[in-house]
């Protein structure tokens, strides 16, 4: 069965530090994956997806970036966090038959 | 651009009562719809979807009907419980790199 796996849970980081959030699929190929982010208040927005390794699409500029190294490997990273970094960080895949699996999210705080 | 708007939260009813969260949509082409759900602590889990004009997703309860002439896509429920407490947000697929554009979500809170 597929699944998606998407860790830490819980991340507190002070202003400044670095950041690398990891996300990996199991039971499926070369699949479409996705970075979304939940600031407070407001919706899920699109922050990368990749079609396949090495290939990263970015839907708005800032202060993140993200990497594909592996097949099923999807890695949000910054080098320096802001204080609008914060938010609730969800990994995505997307199956045709089953359409989107989401991760269970990680929950940044910039302090 | 693709765009999805939500009517605004929090929604707070009272236990059985009818629920209905209005969704519209902006898009080319025939997006497919979706309706995701957030419990408490724990990621989106995808309620009912809708790929074309006239479909009906149903799910736990849940309806919403495909409308291309008005744009819609809203959420009903003819009772609802306590355990429907929950964010819900609407969806559409954009092109067809399987992007999800989200509306902002709504807050729906049941009271026994």
């Amino acid at each position: 069965s597929q699944t998606i796996h998407q860790w830490p849970a819980t991340l507190v980081q002070p202003v400044g530090s670095p950041l690398s959030l990891e996300c990996t699929v199991e039971g499926t190929s070369n699949p479409n994956l996705y970075w979304y982010r939940q600031a407070a208040g407001r919706g899920l927005q699109l922050l990368f997806y990749s079609v396949g390794i090495g290939q990263i699409s970015s839907e708005v500029p800032q202060n993140l970036s993200a990497s594909r190294p592996q097949d099923r490997q999807f890695i949000l990273s910054s080098k320096k966090l802001l204080l609008s970094d914060s938010g609730f960080y969800l990994c995505a895949w997307i199956d045709l038959f089953y359409g989107y699996t989401f991760g269970s999210g990680t929950r940044l705080t910039v302090v | 651009g693709d765009s999805v708007t939500q009517m605004e939260g929090p929604v707070t009813l009272s236990e059985e009562a009818f629920l209905t969260i209005n969704c519209t949509y902006t898009a080319t082409g025939y997006p497919s719809l979706f309706w995701y759900v957030q419990y408490p602590g724990e990621g989106l889990q995808l309620l009912l979807k809708a790929t074309k004009a006239d479909d009906k997703g149903s799910n736990k309860g849940f309806e919403a009907t495909y409308r291309k002439e008005t744009t819609s896509f809203h959420l009903e429920k003819g009772s609802v419980q306590v355990s429907d407490s929950a964010v819900y947000f609407c969806a559409l697929g954009s092109g067809n790199t399987g992007k999800l554009i989200f509306g902002q979500g709504t807050t729906l809170q049941v009271k026994p």
